[in-house]
């Protein structure tokens, strides 16, 4: 079955990047996602890159694709005390519609120091 | 704002006790819903699929007549806990599909303790 797998914990300084990394089985999976999670609370999604592109930017976040050795990589620039959180990496072979399932890696918490 | 309600947002109650969570999408109509299940510390494992007007369908290891899945309209699914005991305590959190072109949206959550 899928599997999809996160280092547990990183720790960075305030205004430093964040690189956090995924790696995934299953190579027929077609969208690959970020998701925030805040303590108590529910998922954010924060951004989604398809199979076929390499990557993806979005203001502060930057998402890198390697299908070739299945892992996923988000890069936070100027990492801030608000983005601590557990990020969530996951996959499914298609979009929201359709009984599309999210299959999510373990989970990565992400402390910001000052 | 918010696409996804999910209510309540935390359950206490005595062991026996049957819970309803029911999770709403407030913007566009969804055929299919998703119920999950949050161990502290731990990711979300998928529990059922949830589709308006048919049978939900659950994953290996998900007790159907302990996790009643109702999908009843197209804005609407609930899942009723029956019977909960201390074991069934964690965080629920549904997430709904808009369409084949879109992410999936979640709710914030339900965290259930049952003593």
């Amino acid at each position: 079955g899928e599997d999809v797998e996160q280092s547990l914990f990183l720790s960075v300084r305030e205004g430093d990047s964040s690189v956090i990394n995924c790696t995934y089985t299953d190579s027929s999976s077609t969208y690959l996602y970020w998701y925030k999670q805040e303590p108590g609370a529910g998922l954010q999604l924060l951004t989604y890159i398809f199979s076929n592109m390499d990557m993806k930017q979005d203001q502060r976040l930057t998402v890198l694709l390697n299908k070739k050795d299945k892992h996923l990589s988000l890069r936070i620039a100027d990492t801030q005390t608000g983005d601590s959180a557990i990020y969530f990496c996951a996959e499914s072979m298609g979009l929201g519609g359709g009984g599309n399932k999210l299959t999510f890696g373990t989970g990565t918490q992400l402390k910001v120091e000052l | 704002g918010a696409v996804v309600s999910q209510h309540p947002s935390w359950v206490i109650c005595k062991s026996g006790t049957s819970v309803k969570i029911e999770c709403r999408s407030l913007d566009f109509q969804a055929t299919t819903m998703f119920w999950y299940r949050q161990f502290p510390k731990q990711s979300l494992m998928l529990m059922a699929t949830s589709n308006e007007g048919s049978k939900a369908t659950y994953e290996q290891g998900v007790e159907k007549d302990k996790f009643l899945i109702n999908h009843a309209s197209l804005t609407l699914s609930t899942l009723t806990v029956t019977s909960a005991h201390p074991e069934d305590s964690s965080f629920y959190i549904c997430s709904v599909g808009q369409s084949s072109n879109q992410p999936q949206h979640f709710g914030d959550g339900t965290r259930l303790s049952i003593l």
